[in-house]
């Protein structure tokens, strides 16, 4: 079946350096999604990635899709203590039906 | 005006005890799911619901079953409760034809003793 990996499994950071996590899928996905976890919290949607070799910003994190569409990454630049949490990659093949979300990334940013 | 909620937070259960969790989300959406996230954060679809018909029922136990009442609404029975049944359950819901951006609720933390 569909498997969606990412690492690092763990990440610690100083406040001030950048981070990235990377997600792999076995197959080529229609869509991937990016969601954030706070501990004790629930995911919240961050973005979407649909075309191949799609690059989308939001402020200091940056996303990429990979052109063969197997792939992205979440690049957070200048971490703060407030992007603490799990990043959750999940990725579909039939444009959102079944998203399969990978482990995630947890993010410790050291003050 | 929290977007989708699960009643309860938390829940407490002896083994073989049968409980129920619920969902509701006032966005107006059209489809509704229920995730398991074990104690190592895996975060798994269990069911989808779409305009109340089940779309998505990945490998669960016959003992979980879902009922949605109507579009906004999405309950989660669990029968004969096991130990690795203890977890947290996420509500969600999303918009069909929309991104698929999908809104999650708090969470339910089952733990089955």
């Amino acid at each position: 079946g569909q498997q969606v990996m990412q690492i690092p499994q763990y990440q610690h950071v100083q406040e001030g350096e950048d981070f990235t996590t990377y997600c792999n899928s076995s197959t080529t996905l229609s869509n991937i999604q990016w969601y954030k976890q706070r501990p004790g919290g629930h995911p919240v949607f961050l973005i979407q990635l649909v075309k191949s070799g799609e690059v989308k910003k939001q402020k200091r994190l940056t996303f990429q899709f990979g052109e063969a569409k197997k792939n992205s990454s979440l690049h957070i630049t200048a971490t703060q203590t407030t992007d603490v949490g799990t990043y959750f990659c999940a990725g579909s093949h039939n444009y959102g039906q079944n998203f399969v979300f990978g482990p995630g990334t947890r993010l410790s940013v050291l003050p | 005006d929290t977007a989708v909620s699960q009643t309860p937070k938390y829940l407490v259960t002896q083994m073989g005890n049968d409980k129920s969790i619920k969902c509701e989300q006032n966005l107006g959406h059209d489809t509704m799911y229920w995730y398991k996230q074990d104690s190592k954060k895996f975060l798994k679809i269990m069911f989808s619901y779409n305009n109340k018909e089940l779309i998505i029922n990945e490998t669960v136990p016959n003992r979980f079953s879902p009922k949605s009442p109507d579009k906004a609404h999405l309950n989660l029975h669990i029968n004969s409760l096991e130990l690795g049944d203890s977890a947290v359950y996420f509500c969600a819901s999303s918009l069909w034809d929309r991104n698929y951006e999908q809104y999650f609720g708090p969470g339910t933390r089952l733990t089955v003793t």
